[in-house]
């Protein structure tokens, strides 16, 4: 059964620096990796999905990383500010006919002034 | 990115009564949707996988009786929840797969209170 887990579970930076979220999962066989955020009492958005071929994607401040064979992500955060408050997510598609996606436990970020 | 809309945002009803939410897709044909709940500072809880033009698979323990999915085109998912009891309040949030990208969107959740 596959599990994921995200390292830390909550983290705090001052405005203007640079993190990186941790994203590790028991089984390689993947399909593709996709990070969100969640902010209180919202949906999901989507900020990056590597397929399983891939080894990084990048999308403005953000930069997604894959090493599928030792089972980890990081999401990278550049120059942080209070905006990118929230809990991030990473979940993991499995290879096959299984469709549903498998979440992280979350890390809930705050970026204070 | 592309946008999933769910209708209502939040609803209150009586206990005993039937509540539907609506899913649609605005940018994308979605074959496969998906229903979670979400309980306060918990992680999201699969319900159900809809497929367009077929049954939903629902998750062990969720009663496809009471939470009736619809998939009735490649935009719209429908949520019915019948006869709502208080432990039914929950944050219901739907999601869509774009299939050209493989990437999987998120509506904005639904907040359901039953009184």
């Amino acid at each position: 059964k596959q599990e994921v887990t995200q390292i830390p579970a909550a983290l705090s930076v001052p405005e203007g620096e640079n993190l990186v979220l941790n994203c590790s999962f028991t089984d390689s066989a993947i399909y593709n990796l996709q990070w969100f955020r969640q902010d209180p009492g919202k949906g999901l958005t989507s900020l990056l999905l590597i397929q399983s071929s891939q080894r990084e994607q990048t999308s403005g401040r953000l930069n997604a990383s894959l090493d599928k064979s030792s089972g980890r992500s990081t999401l990278y955060i550049a120059a942080s500010q209070p905006g990118d408050s929230a809990t991030y997510l990473c979940a993991v598609r499995p290879g096959g006919t299984a469709s549903k996606l498998t979440f992280g436990t979350g890390t809930r970020l705050q970026v204070t002034l | 990115g592309a946008v999933v809309s769910q209708h209502p945002s939040w609803v209150i009803c009586k206990s005993g009564t039937s509540v539907k939410i609506e899913c649609r897709s605005l940018d994308f044909q979605a074959t496969t949707m998906f229903w979670y709940r979400q309980f306060p500072k918990q992680s999201l809880m699969l319900m159900a996988t809809s497929n367009e033009g077929s049954k939903a698979t629902y998750e062990q323990g969720v009663e496809k009786d009471k939470f009736l999915i619809n998939h009735a085109s490649l935009t719209l998912s429908t949520l019915t929840v019948t006869s709502a009891h208080p432990e039914d309040s929950s944050f219901y949030i739907c999601s869509a797969r774009d299939p050209s990208t493989d990437t999987q969107y998120f509506g904005p959740g639904t907040r359901l209170t039953v009184l």
